[in-house]
C-alpha cells in the first residue's frame, strides 16, 4: 500500500524554465510534508517542508504547494538550473506520531535540467 | 566528522550470512533512524531511536533484523541469515528531536549498499 506516490519517474526540463514535481498521498493523518533531494552516491538532503495549516511555502527558487482536499502537493523550481538535476523525494509524516522523523517516502522523481 | 558516517559503504555477502552495518550520527543529535532503499523504490522506515527511550521498531521487516544504539551515539543494524530480498541501500539519519521541535529535517549518511548473492 503506497501511501505516498510520485507518479512521474522522471522529468526533463530546459535550464531557466520551471520544474514541477508532483506528489499524491492517501493517508489523511499526514499533516507535515517534506521534499528531499538526492545526488548519486550521496544521502538525501532536506530541501523544503510544509505544514498542513499552510497551502504554500517558499524558499528562494523552491516553492511547495499543498492541496489538502486533493491530497496533492507539488514542488516548483524556478528558474531551474543544471545543478538541480537529482532525484527528488516527497515525504510525509504525522504530528500525532512519536516523531516527525518517521517519514513515509514516495518513489522519487529523477529531474534532469538541460543547459 | 561533521556529517553522519556509515560503514561499510559497500558490502557483498552470501545468502544466509549475517551482516552488521554501522552508523555514527552527528554529535549532539539525539534521534537516530534507519531507512532502506530497494532498487526503484522510495526510502522505507526501519527503526527509530530517541535518547534512552525504547526504540520504535515498527518498520523492521522481519525478526532477522535488529538494531542497537550504544551510549546514545553509534548504532549498529544487524541482519541475520541474509536473503536476496535484503539487497538494498541502508541509510542512517540523525536529527535533533525535542518533541515538537523536530521538523522532520533528517541528516542522512551516504548509505551502505548491501548485495546478497
Amino acid at each position: 500500500d503506497q501511501q505516498v506516490k510520485q507518479n512521474s519517474p522522471s522529468l526533463s526540463v530546459q535550464e531557466g524554465r520551471i520544474s514541477i514535481l508532483n506528489c499524491d498521498y492517501t493517508n489523511s493523518m499526514f499533516d507535515y510534508f517534506l521534499w528531499y533531494k538526492k545526488y548519486p552516491a550521496e544521502g538525501p538532503t532536506f530541501l523544503i517542508s510544509i505544514s498542513s495549516i499552510k497551502d504554500k511555502n517558499e524558499d528562494g527558487r523552491f516553492t511547495v504547494f499543498l492541496n489538502k482536499s486533493a491530497k496533492h502537493l507539488s514542488l516548483h523550481i524556478v528558474p531551474s538550473q543544471p545543478g538541480d538535476s537529482a532525484v527528488y523525494f516527497c515525504a510525509a509524516t504525522s504530528a500525532g506520531g512519536t516523531s516527525y522523523g518517521k517519514l513515509t517516502f514516495g518513489q522519487g522523481t529523477i529531474l534532469t535540467v538541460h543547459p | 566528522g561533521a556529517g553522519v558516517s556509515q560503514s561499510p559503504s559497500n558490502k557483498v555477502t552470501e545468502k544466509g550470512k549475517d551482516v552488521e552495518l554501522r552508523c555514527d550520527p552527528i554529535s549532539g543529535h539525539t534521534a537516530l533512524y534507519w531507512y532502506r532503499q530497494s532498487l526503484g523504490q522510495g526510502l522505507e522506515f526501519l527503526i527509530y531511536f530517541q535518547g534512552n527511550s525504547a526504540p520504535d521498531k515498527s518498520g523492521l521487516p522481519s525478526d532477522r533484523f535488529s538494531a542497537e544504539r550504544t551510549g546514545g551515539s553509534v548504532s549498529t543494524l544487524t541482519i541475520q541469515r541474509t536473503q536476496q530480498e535484503d539487497s538494498a541501500v541502508y541509510l542512517c539519519a540523525s536529527s535533533l528531536d525535542h518533541g515538537g521541535a523536530n521538523t522532520g529535517e533528517l541528516f542522512f549518511g551516504e548509505g551502505s549498499r548491501l548485495t546478497v548473492l
